[in-house]
């Protein structure tokens, strides 16, 4: 089974610097996605960035990239510029491909809560 | 972008109380998952659908849940005699594939067992 392990139950960083949060995972599949979530105190779940294990680029939605490290199986977020806005629970998630056959839907970590300093 | 949309966005009951949360998944999807998160805590997977069957459930999905799509556009989780630690938000989310790119989740429902 696949597990995501998140190791930094809270991060704070000074509003417009750069915070990275981490995530690793266990797999034995080829075959598969990697998500942030981000969960603001509405508790809604919206989606950050996806990367997909085939690619070796990392990908990028505007502030916000990750560091894809395939054979390390480690997925960290980084954002850029900080905003209040981004003060919110961060979740990792992994999500087998259409083609694999592991476990179905989605494996969250547990977690990273991130803090915006003013 | 289409949605997935969630009825209530609350939901009190007693303790021993049956409850249905209710979810309307993308029209063109086909799997159909429920997840919940206890407040402070992540969110677990509780149970996936396709073809009108369950295809995985977790540990959590006892005897005391159950899924239905019972007109081909709703989604439903049933608990049938609540207990206070079913107090959590229960997310629904659907997709056009097993695996793969994206889920898409709906805004949540959160249950108060009291």
């Amino acid at each position: 089974a696949q597990t995501v392990t998140q190791s930094q139950p809270e991060m704070s960083v000074q509003e417009a610097e750069t915070v990275t949060l981490s995530c690793t995972y266990d797999t034995s599949e080829s075959d598969y996605y990697l998500f942030w979530y981000k969960q603001p105190p509405s508790r809604q779940m919206i989606l950050v960035i996806r990367q997909e294990a085939y690619k070796q680029q990392n990908a990028t939605e505007n502030r916000f990239s990750v560091n894809f490290q395939k054979a390390a199986k480690s997925f960290s977020l980084k954002i850029s510029d900080s905003q209040l806005g981004d003060a919110a629970m961060y979740f990792c998630a992994y999500r087998s491909g259409d083609s694999g056959g592991g476990a179905d839907g989605l494996t969250f970590g547990k977690g990273t809560h991130l803090i915006i300093q003013p | 972008e289409p949605e997935v949309t969630q009825t209530p966005s609350h939901q009190v009951t007693q303790m021993g109380q049956e409850v249905i949360l209710r979810c309307v998944p993308i029209s063109n999807h086909l799997y159909f998952y429920w997840y919940r998160q206890i407040l402070g805590q992540k969110v677990e997977f509780l149970v996936s659908f396709y073809n009108n069957e369950i295809s995985e459930k977790s540990e959590i999905f006892d005897d005391q849940f159950s899924v239905e799509r019972p007109d081909g556009s709703n989604f439903t989780l049933k608990i049938r005699s609540t207990k206070l630690e079913d107090s959590a938000m229960y997310f629904c989310a659907s997709s056009p594939t097993r695996g793969g790119e994206k889920l898409f989740f709906g805004s949540g429902t959160q249950l108060s067992v009291l």
